[in-house]
C-alpha cells in the first residue's frame, strides 16, 4: 500500500536549536519526494523537491535528505526560528501517476522563545 | 496579486444544504485540483482538472461535484451536505510539464456542518 509515515507526530524545541524531522514510505514506483511547510489556517508551501537521483537539497536553513534505497527522508532545520513554527508534510509521488500526491500526516513543530 | 486564491475562506452549514467553494489561480497553470485536509491533518486529493478536463476523480461521494468554467477556475459543488464533509478544502495548481513540477496551493476553505 501507498503510504507516507512522519515522526515525530509533534515537537517542541526552543529557538536556536536545530532539529531534524524524519519520514519513511512506502510509494512505488517511486519518483519525488517533497517537503512542505504549513502555517496555522494557510496552504502547504513547498520547501523542497527531491528526485531519485538526488540525495540532498537545501533551502536556506532547511535542508532535505533522501536514501531512495531505505525509502527514507529527513529534514533537518537549522538555527530554528519562532517563525519555523508549523506543520512539515511529507509527501511523495509515484512515477506512473505524477498527478497524483501521497501526503503524510505531517509533523507539527513548535519553536519557543 | 494571489497566486491561488479560494472563497470563502470559512463555511458554516446545516446539514442537507447544498454549497459551493470558488477557487482561481492566477498562474496560467494547466491543471488544477481539488484536495480534503481531515482532523488528522492528511491531505487527500479528490479531483484533478487539466485544460477543463477531469483527470482525477478519487473515491468521492458523487455529492461532490467539480466543475471548471476555464483552466484558470476550479469550483466545487457539494450537494445535501453531512457532518463528515467538515473539513477544509485547499484548491492547488500546477504546471505538469516537467516531473517535478510544483503545486500551489491556495489557503484553504474552512468548511463546518452543523
Amino acid at each position: 500500500k501507498n503510504q507516507v509515515e512522519q515522526s515525530p507526530q509533534s515537537l517542541i524545541i526552543l529557538e536556536g536549536k536545530n532539529c531534524t524531522l524524519q519520514c519513511n514510505y512506502t510509494v512505488s514506483p517511486f519518483s519525488n519526494l517533497r517537503w512542505y511547510k504549513q502555517d496555522t489556517g494557510r496552504g502547504p508551501v513547498s520547501l523542497t523537491i527531491m528526485t531519485f537521483s538526488e540525495n540532498t537539497k537545501s533551502n536556506g536553513r532547511y535542508t532535505a535528505t533522501l536514501d531512495a534505497d531505505t525509502k527514507q527522508s529527513s529534514l533537518h532545520i537549522t538555527a530554528s526560528q519562532l517563525s519555523d513554527s508549523a506543520s512539515y508534510i511529507c509527501v511523495v509521488s509515484r512515477m506512473d501517476s505524477s498527478y497524483k500526491l501521497i501526503f503524510g500526516s505531517g509533523t507539527r513543530l513548535l519553536v519557543r522563545p | 496579486d494571489t497566486a491561488v486564491s479560494q472563497t470563502p475562506k470559512y463555511l458554516v452549514t446545516q446539514m442537507g444544504n447544498d454549497k459551493s467553494i470558488k477557487c482561481e489561480q492566477n498562474l496560467g497553470h494547466d491543471t488544477m485540483y481539488w484536495y480534503k485536509q481531515d482532523s488528522k491533518k492528511f491531505l487527500k486529493i479528490m479531483f484533478s482538472y487539466n485544460n477543463k478536463e477531469l483527470i482525477i476523480n478519487e473515491t468521492v461521494p458523487n455529492r461532490f461535484s467539480p466543475k471548471s468554467p476555464d483552466k484558470a477556475h476550479l469550483n466545487l459543488h457539494i450537494n445535501s451536505l453531512e457532518l463528515g464533509d467538515s473539513a477544509v478544502y485547499f484548491c492547488a495548481s500546477s504546471q505538469p510539464d516537467r516531473a517535478t513540477y510544483e503545486q500551489y496551493f491556495g489557503p484553504g476553505t474552512r468548511l463546518t456542518v452543523t
